[in-house]
């Protein structure tokens, strides 16, 4: 199994450029999930999607969308690209039908992006 | 969501055992105690997922007093690849997300 995996690895927009960024897993989860880390800090919310078919905004879903295409794959797009929004990002899965495993979330190795 | 307080940063020397506690004060009755570990470059990982007293996998231990107030990550004997980000979050299924704190920052040194 390969996990989560993030396509592309690396990218660099200039300012007004769009994009989108591909999740994937092979898990057979639920829920999925796409951070934001920047540098100093920990992880932030952007989207979620709890089950196929929903999704939802964390906690700075603000000049993002999201996609979830089918169970297996969740995007992030990126409408107009700002130097903000230099940063690496995320995608997370897990199982939700397990309480005790709400918190194990499988992590993919995340897309560096610049916006200059 | 309870708020989680730990150490920014600690430093040890390889085969040490490193004890990282985090603060969680206003825990509530069906929280549990999760923690993650991201070296740089990558996606954090689960460590270790707690309730009550002590839970214990070939990583790591998780001691959990009776008030549940905090918790304390024991990593034993670590090596220089222990370095790294290690996060505490509390919470339970009724949460649809994670709320990842800055972490702890540790440097194992030779």
């Amino acid at each position: 199994n390969a996990g989560v995996t993030q396509t592309p690895k690396f990218q660099v927009l200039k300012t007004g450029q769009s994009m989108t960024l591909q999740c994937a897993q092979d898990m057979n989860h639920n829920s999925m999930y796409w951070y934001r880390q920047d540098p100093g800090m920990g992880l932030r919310l952007i989207y979620y999607s709890a089950s196929e078919g929903t999704t939802d905004k964390g906690e700075v879903p603000n000049g993002y969308n999201v996609s979830r295409l089918n169970k297996r794959e969740f995007s992030l797009r990126l409408e107009s690209a700002a130097p903000s929004q230099t940063s690496v990002y995320f995608c997370a899965s897990r199982d939700g039908l397990a309480a005790k495993a709400f918190y194990e979330q499988y992590f993919g190795p995340g897309t560096r992006l610049t916006v200059t | 969501l309870a708020k989680t307080t730990q150490p920014i940063s600690m430093d040890s020397y390889e085969g040490q055992e490193v004890n990282i506690t985090c603060s969680h004060n206003n825990i509530a009755t069906n929280d549990y105690i999760t923690w993650y570990q991201q070296f740089p470059s990558q996606g954090p990982r689960f460590i270790i997922q707690g309730y009550k007293t002590k839970v214990t996998n070939e990583v790591a231990s998780l001691f959990i007093p009776a008030d549940r107030k905090s918790s304390t990550l024991s990593l034993p004997r670590v090596s220089l690849s222990d370095t790294a980000v290690y996060y505490c979050l509390v919470g339970n299924s009724g949460y649809s997300t994670l709320t990842f704190g800055k972490g702890t920052m540790l440097l194992v040194s030779p």
